[in-house]
């Protein structure tokens, strides 16, 4: 099974900062991975996938890139709306799994 | 505009069988690439992926659970229904389907869940 790992599961930021999460597969996924954004009480939305491919819809302040083992998630100036759980995904395999999420809190 | 909504008990005593229906709309799963999954969340922790039925009936299921879960579809119904065999009170989550549009490796948009709960 492919296990994915998330840094930091807590992080605490203020409006405007730069935030970075990471994302890790115990074996390499190429480019297989997605990010969700999830708000308390309700479902996950797509934001990333193909590891750097952005959705439609989705503001620009939010890219991913890496590929093989290790990801990232940039939020290039957080805004309130941002603050939530986040979660990658990898797609690489015959099943998919999620990394246990990082939950993103206003300081 | 694709939507998708999961019907089902609200309530399951330990050992019964759970039947979900996802029911959707915006897309068809007679389409080329498509498919559905179901991905649960028991409250305050993380997603956990469960299965995915593709347009063709390719059916893939999460390991640790593939001996109780059971996913079908109903096509021209737009409907995609997941059984879960044998629930305990540790299944007590809210549960979610999701579209897997064709070439795009990501699932999106989800229904917005349904918690069933198992208790006697």
């Amino acid at each position: 099974d492919i296990q994915l790992t998330q840094s930091p599961s807590f992080l605490s930021a203020s409006v405007g900062d730069r935030v970075t999460i990471t994302c890790r597969a115990s074996q390499g996924i190429s480019s297989s991975l997605a990010w969700y954004q999830q708000k308390p009480g309700k479902a996950p939305e797509l934001l990333i996938s193909d590891a750097s491919t952005l959705q439609s819809g989705v503001p620009s302040r939010f890219s991913g890139s890496g590929s093989g083992t290790e990801f990232t998630l940039t939020i290039s100036s957080l805004q309130p709306e941002d603050f939530a759980t986040y979660y990658c995904q990898q797609l690489n395999s015959y099943f998919y799994t999620f990394g246990q999420g990082t939950k993103l809190e206003i300081k | 505009q694709i939507t998708l909504k999961e019907s089902g008990p609200t309530v399951v005593k330990p050992t019964q069988t759970l039947t979900l229906t996802c029911t959707f709309s915006g897309f068809s799963l007679f389409t080329n690439g498509v498919g559905v999954g179901w991905i649960r969340q028991p409250p305050g922790e993380a997603l956990e992926w469960l299965a995915l039925i593709y347009w063709d009936d390719d059916k893939r299921y999460s390991p640790s659970l593939k001996s109780r879960l059971t996913i079908t579809k109903d096509t021209p119904r737009n409907r995609v229904i997941l059984t879960m065999t044998n629930m305990d009170p540790v299944d007590t989550a809210t549960y979610y389907c999701a579209h897997r549009p064709a070439g795009n490796p990501g699932f999106g948009p989800w229904g917005q869940g349904t918690l069933v709960t198992v208790s006697s």
